[in-house]
């Protein structure tokens, strides 16, 4: 079945840095989404990703899906504490290959300095 | 609009005794996810309602867990009897579409601790 690994597992920047999370699958990946997790909250749907090249924006963050390298990447510009949380990619069918449940990764906690 | 509304957020419980929670999703959501989540595993989906009927339970641990949506507008989540490995924030979560594509949206959780 597909799998989604993210890198990192976890990450503390100071505040105003640039920071990379990538979410990497086991299986062709045809589309995806980023949700964010406050701590001790529910999931929050950040954006989705649906076609191969794919790249979004909302605010400070923006999202890319490289479908060769069966990966997305989640990029967040001049971090603040607010940005910090879990950060999840998430995939469901018709977008993954072998399952057809809706998939998370394993998530990012991610920790802001100020 | 309302979200998706779990109660409760909080329960701490005994080790043997019984455990409810309970989901109201968001009106005209057709398919309603119960996941569990834990430091170790993640987040894990329990089982999957689609149209009130029950798709995908391949993901409830044991028979100590049981599911009902009754109707389209309410779920519960049943642990019978609890036991410590049981200690997750269990989340509950609907969307709209065929089968379980879509944007889901979560709930808050249901923080479960049994001692």
């Amino acid at each position: 079945s597909q799998e989604l690994e993210q890198s990192p597992q976890s990450l503390i920047v100071q505040e105003g840095k640039n920071l990379t999370i990538n979410c990497t699958s086991s299986k062709t990946l045809y589309g995806l989404y980023w949700y964010k997790q406050k701590y001790g909250e529910g999931l929050i749907f950040l954006m989705m990703l649906q076609k191969g090249g794919e790249e979004k924006s909302h605010e400070k963050i923006t999202a890319k899906l490289d479908e060769k390298k069966q990966q997305s990447s989640l990029h967040i510009t001049a971090s603040q504490p607010s940005h910090a949380g879990i950060y999840l990619c998430g995939a469901a069918p018709p977008w993954t290959s072998g399952t057809y449940k809706y998939i998370f990764g394993t998530g990012t906690r991610l920790k802001v300095l100020a | 609009d309302a979200g998706v509304i779990q109660s409760p957020r909080h329960e701490v419980t005994e080790m043997g005794q019984e455990v409810t929670l309970r989901c109201k999703p968001i009106s005209g959501h057709n398919s309603l996810f119960w996941y569990r989540q834990t430091m170790m595993r993640g987040l894990e989906l329990l089982i999957y309602f689609n149209n009130n009927v029950p798709i995908d339970d391949s993901g409830m641990p044991e028979d100590r867990f049981s599911a009902k949506m009754p109707n389209a507008s309410f779920s519960t989540l049943k642990i019978q009897p609890s036991e410590p490995r049981d200690s997750a924030v269990y989340f509950c979560a609907s969307s709209f579409g065929q089968g379980n594509t879509g944007e889901l949206f979560f709930g808050e959780g249901s923080r479960l601790t049994v001692l």
